[in-house]
């Protein structure tokens, strides 16, 4: 069964403290993993597709990473416009699978 | 500018009641997604379209429906079956990729919440 997993559920950071949330999953043919970031009472915004294992991408201070089992996305001095939901998902065929994402907050 | 359009935004229905919420793209993307979002739960899949007058069931249908009539409209209807409707309703769509391991992304409305008073 194709499945996602976030952790942790939430975190709390102080502004500039460096931290990675993970997201694990288990699929039957990867055809991408998606990080999104979701503001309260908004649609979720893409950030990041990685498709094979070693493939990583930056954006600001932002940086997602890919094994063959899960993907990590590295929060590099943090500032409180990053406080957010970071979701992932897979998609082995035409479906979409999400985790049911990390809450991140990030204190001045 | 190339979006998705999700109205109303907010959205009030009696018990009873049919809803429909209206999703529109001009991306010219083929596949069209309608999903859930209850807090802590994550998103679930309520139906998708991958083209023009065909889509398929996701993991909680019953209780909607959908049409595909047009590439760029997928509106999602709440009947009075649908006995839990108050949630937060999220339309996305993305391009069919003809690569056999490369999927592409999907891009999302900003949403509809409905509740039932």
């Amino acid at each position: 069964e194709d499945q996602v997993t976030q952790s942790p559920e939430a975190l709390r950071l102080q502004e500039g403290e460096s931290s990675s949330l993970n997201c694990s999953y288990t699929v039957s043919g990867l055809r991408g993993l998606f990080w999104y970031r979701q503001d309260p009472g908004k649609g979720p915004e893409f950030l990041f597709t990685l498709y094979s294992a070693g493939e990583e991408k930056e954006k600001e201070r932002l940086k997602a990473t890919l094994t063959k089992k899960e993907s990590f996305l590295h929060i590099t001095a943090p500032k409180p416009e990053d406080s957010a939901t970071y979701l992932c998902a897979v998609r082995p065929g035409n479906q979409f699978y999400f985790g049911t994402g990390t809450s991140l907050t990030v204190i001045p | 500018d190339g979006g998705i359009t999700q109205s109303p935004k907010y959205l009030f229905r009696k018990e009873g009641q049919n809803v429909t919420l209206s999703c529109e793209q001009n991306l010219n993307h083929d596949a069209m997604y309608w999903y859930r979002q209850d807090p802590g739960q994550g998103l679930r899949l309520i139906y998708y379209s991958q083209i023009v007058n065909d889509f398929q069931k996701g993991d909680i249908a019953e209780g909607y429906s959908v049409s595909r009539e047009k590439k760029e409209s997928f509106p999602l209807t709440v009947t009075s079956a649908q006995k839990n409707p108050t949630a937060f309703y999220l339309c996305a769509s993305s391009a069919n990729s003809f690569l056999r391991d490369r999927g592409t992304e999907a891009f999302f409305g900003q949403g509809t919440r409905l509740t039932v008073v």
